[in-house]
């Protein structure tokens, strides 16, 4: 069974830019699997940043876009800031109506 | 204003059966795919499957096809996912959402559920 790979953590210095991938532990992530990207913070329901690889859902700030690197989806953040300090979570459609989310990524900002 | 408001927390023992409930507000419910997320305590997140309310078509992900049913009824605009034979390892927060074509743009605040004897 294909597993979505992402980074267990990271961290960003304030005002920095980080970039978080989202990879398939067999094969590249393609267009076709239309990846999202989604932020929680402990408590909260999750808030989707990304769908269709560079869509920006409403009211997130251009300091969050998506992209496809080599085989990987990514999610940059430029500019960090304190509040976005949290889970980040992709999402892949793998076919036949289902889709499967990565493990997460812990975002530390210090 | 959309608004998904979900059902209150459950305490509930081994064996019981459960159905918590997605209302949806401010919108056509019919029209758009409701999908289902669990998160168990200290982990990720996981799509459990999605249904489409106007046909009651249902697609769940391989993991929970069998574990949980998934339903609609549009006369009152609420999502179901519910459980026949509950185990301590269905304990977790549970959020319904709303797909409209690849795009998620509204979620539940989260049920929790706790199965202990």
């Amino acid at each position: 069974q294909t597993v979505v790979t992402q980074e267990p953590s990271f961290s960003v210095s304030p005002g920095g830019t980080v970039t978080l991938t989202c990879g398939l532990s067999s094969g590249s992530v393609s267009f076709s699997h239309y990846p999202s990207w989604y932020q929680q913070t402990p408590g909260q329901a999750p808030r989707t940043l990304i769908y269709s690889t560079n869509s920006r859902s409403s009211g997130v700030p251009d300091r969050f876009s998506g992209s496809i690197l080599g085989n990987k989806a990514v999610l940059t953040i430029t500019g960090a800031q304190a509040d976005d300090e949290s889970d980040y979570y992709c999402v892949l459609f793998m076919g036949g109506g289902s889709w499967v989310f990565g493990g997460g990524t812990k975002l530390t900002v210090l | 204003e959309v608004q998904l408001v979900q059902s209150g927390a459950e305490v509930k023992e081994p064996g019981e059966s459960l159905r918590i409930s997605c209302k949806g507000s401010g919108y056509d419910f019919s029209t758009y795919w409701i999908g289902w997320v669990r998160q168990m305590p200290g982990k990720g997140l996981e799509w459990l499957g999605f249904i489409y309310p106007g046909d009651s078509e249902t697609r769940y992900s391989p993991s929970s096809q069998g574990q949980v049913i998934i339903s609609a009824d549009t006369s009152i605009s609420t999502a179901y996912l519910q459980w026949s034979s509950l185990k301590a390892s269905d304990t977790a927060t549970y959020y319904c959402a709303r797909r409209v074509g690849w795009q998620v743009d509204y979620w539940g605040q989260g049920t929790l559920v706790t199965v202990s004897s």
